[in-house]
């Protein structure tokens, strides 16, 4: 199985910051990464597809990239209803991994 | 737009056995025969934990499993109802927590691009004596 690693698990941060979440794959998966949000008591929300793609509809603040093993989700500009959890996850193979998460807090 | 709803969760025994379902609708860029549909679970207070995917007919019907789940969990589907199934047995306790059925959307560019796209509200399963 394909291990995610994601850090920080958790950062405290305040509205307007700039946030960047890493995640790295235990081997290479090309551009196969997807990142979705997940807000307390709510099922999750996909976010980005492709390491890179948005889903329609998501703000601009929100970016992704990377290739192989390691990726990145950068919020330019956190704004109060990005502060959530926030889960990468690969679609190189089966079976489809998660990284553990990484919870945005306010400071 | 598309809803995804589970139903079928509940309280069993360590040991026992349980079946969600999972009705999907809506769905404008295909139909739901032609989606993979996947269950993702979420033990309380933890993260995401994917658990299996059905492929559509067309892309082989067949089902993929987590290691955890393998040889316990099966996912099957009927394309007439528009619905899909988780049936779990020989439950553990750690198996407690959120069901969450996932209509899978995909695009091509040089390869197949598969995403969890329209995720339904879940399903509490609860593993206790």
């Amino acid at each position: 199985d394909i291990q995610m690693t994601q850090s920080p698990s958790s950062l405290s941060v305040s509205v307007g910051d700039r946030v960047t979440i890493t995640c790295r794959a235990s081997q290479r998966i090309g551009t196969f990464l997807n990142w979705y949000q997940q807000r307390v008591g709510k099922a999750p929300d996909l976010l980005i597809f492709a390491a890179s793609t948005l889903k329609s509809g998501v703000p601009s603040r929100f970016s992704g990239g990377g290739s192989g093993t390691d990726f990145t989700l950068t919020i330019s500009g956190l704004q109060p209803e990005d502060f959530a959890t926030y889960y990468c996850q690969q679609s190189y193979s089966v079976p489809r991994t998660f990284g553990q998460g990484t919870k945005v807090e306010i400071k | 737009e598309v809803q995804v709803v589970e139903s079928g969760g509940g309280l069993v025994n360590p040991g026992g056995s349980l079946r969600l379902s999972c009705a999907a609708s809506g769905f404008t860029r295909f139909t739901f025969k032609d989606a993979w549909m996947t269950w993702v679970r979420q033990a309380p207070g933890k993260g995401l934990e994917w658990v299996g995917h059905i492929k559509s007919r067309a892309g082989g019907g067949t089902a993929d499993y987590a290691t955890v789940v393998k040889g316990r969990f099966s996912i099957s589907r009927d394309d007439s109802k528009n619905t899909v199934y988780l049936q779990m047995n020989s439950l553990k306790i750690e198996d407690t927590g959120v069901y969450f059925c996932v209509a899978v959307d995909s695009v091509t560019t040089n390869a197949w691009y598969h995403f969890l796209a329209h995720w339904g509200q879940g399903a509490l399963v609860t593993v206790s004596s």
